[in-house]
């Protein structure tokens, strides 16, 4: 099984900060990394996919990067409404496997 | 708009069983893979369960494996799982979803609200 590893698990920033999320891969996933956000009491959303794609509709603060085993989730200049819980997850093999989650907060 | 509406959570006993529905609208429901996804209270995201478009494959956590089972009806559009043999630790939110693409393996968009399955005696 692939295991993906989230880091911090926990963030304060200020509105308008550069927020920068990891996840690595227990081993090389091909680029099939996605990244979700979870506001509280509401289900997950997609917002990044194929490691560095924009769902539809989500703004362009959010960027994704990164290969082989190592990615990256960044928020260009935090929001209010980006308080979220942040997760990334591998689809290159079953079973599919979440990061353990990061806890995005407004200071 | 593609909506998911779960059903058919609720309180059970350890060693129940349970059957939750997701009914989908707004899309080619038969065209699509679907999914559970489950999170047990303050805890983090745990793929159940896939199956392919028709429900010839399917594919199980392994700590779900032998106890649950996923199915479809592709002329009602709704998704379903079948709980047996629940554990305390089988307690969360199941959430369906749909996959993104037609890929099998696949980022999951979008979840439904989810249902709650609580497992106490």
């Amino acid at each position: 099984d692939i295991q993906m590893t989230q880091s911090p698990s926990s963030v304060f920033a200020s509105v308008g900060d550069r927020v920068t999320i990891t996840c690595r891969a227990s081993q090389t996933i091909n680029g099939w990394l996605g990244w979700y956000q979870q506001k509280p009491g509401k289900a997950p959303k997609l917002l990044i996919y194929s490691t560095s794609s924009l769902q539809s509709g989500v703004p362009s603060r959010f960027s994704g990067s990164g290969s082989g085993t190592d990615f990256t989730l960044t928020i260009s200049s935090l929001q209010p409404e980006d308080l979220a819980t942040y997760y990334c997850q591998q689809a290159n093999s079953f079973p599919l496997t979440f990061g353990g989650g990061t806890k995005v907060e407004i200071k | 708009e593609v909506q998911l509406l779960e059903s058919g959570g609720g309180l059970v006993q350890p060693g129940g069983s349970l059957r939750l529905s997701c009914a989908a609208s707004g899309f080619r429901f038969s065209d699509y893979g679907m999914s559970w996804v489950r999170q047990a209270p303050g805890k983090g995201l745990e793929w159940v369960s896939t199956i392919n478009f028709s429900g010839a494959d399917t594919y199980y956590a392994d700590s779900v494996k032998g106890r649950f089972t996923v199915s479809r009806d592709n002329s009602k559009n709704r998704l379903y799982l079948q709980i047996n043999s629940l554990r305390t630790e089988d307690t969360a939110v199941y959430h369906c979803a749909k996959s993104w693409s037609d890929l099998l393996i696949n980022w999951f968009d979008p979840w439904g609200q989810g249902t709650l399955v609580t497992v106490s005696s």
